[in-house]
């Protein structure tokens, strides 16, 4: 009865391979995003959607590319991976687009080698 | 500058102390705020928000804010062991969260 689960956990790739995280939530929120945290801890959102919708798009190279099939999910495929893409992915929810109380994701510690 | 502003400690504490967690933020329009506790390896959960100038009370928690001098900050009292983490600030502005880079805190037996 997890609220937001993401898959994997842990994913180890090499450069330049392309690769895929899914969230699903089950909560019934509208609105979902991606997160992403550097070695320093900072958060930084990537892209929100609400009920499959794009709203947020925030500066990230088009390597990454998002898609939801329906509000219960938000998938983040990433092309062609570098050093940097090294990170963990969070992925969260909130009710509805205005509401600062989201619930996130395990996330995933993804390493490129 | 950086939009929401935290020292990264790490803070230091004895069991039974308040903690006093702080943040600025740079944007004078923002309506409200957040605190989130992340655990090392963890993903990052709410403990409280606050709208209004003033406290707010929830437990062992006061969230404090003063949007004159653009400052929120979190007390935790009786501080136990249990509640060493990394401590977010978040403010939320133009349709998403915006957080600090957080603020460590060891609270000692």
């Amino acid at each position: 009865d997890t609220a937001v689960s993401q898959t994997p956990k842990y994913l180890v790739t090499q450069m330049g391979n392309d690769k895929s995280i899914k969230c699903e939530q089950n909560l019934g929120h509208d609105t979902m995003y991606w997160y992403k945290q550097d070695s320093k801890k900072f958060l930084k959102i990537m892209f929100s959607y609400n009920n499959k919708e794009l709203i947020i798009n925030e500066t990230v190279p088009n390597r990454f590319s998002p898609k939801s099939p329906d509000k219960a999910h938000l998938n983040l495929h990433i092309n062609s991976l570098e050093l940097g893409d090294s990170a963990v992915y969070f992925c969260a929810s909130s009710p509805r687009t205005g509401e600062g109380g989201y619930t996130f994701g395990s996330g995933t510690r993804l390493t490129v080698v | 500058q950086k939009e929401v502003e935290q020292n990264s400690g790490p803070l230091s504490v004895p069991e039974g102390a308040i903690a006093s967690l702080n943040c600025t933020y740079s944007d004078r329009g923002s309506q409200s705020f957040f605190w989130y506790r992340q655990y090392s390896g963890k993903s990052p959960e709410l403990i409280m928000f606050i709208y209004s100038n003033g406290d707010k009370e929830d437990g062992r928690f006061t969230a404090q804010l003063n949007k004159a001098s653009q400052y929120v900050s979190l007390l935790i009292r009786d501080s136990q062991p249990s509640d060493s983490a990394t401590y977010l600030c978040a403010v939320y502005n133009t349709d998403k969260l915006i957080f600090g880079t957080g603020t460590r805190l060891q609270v000692f037996p």
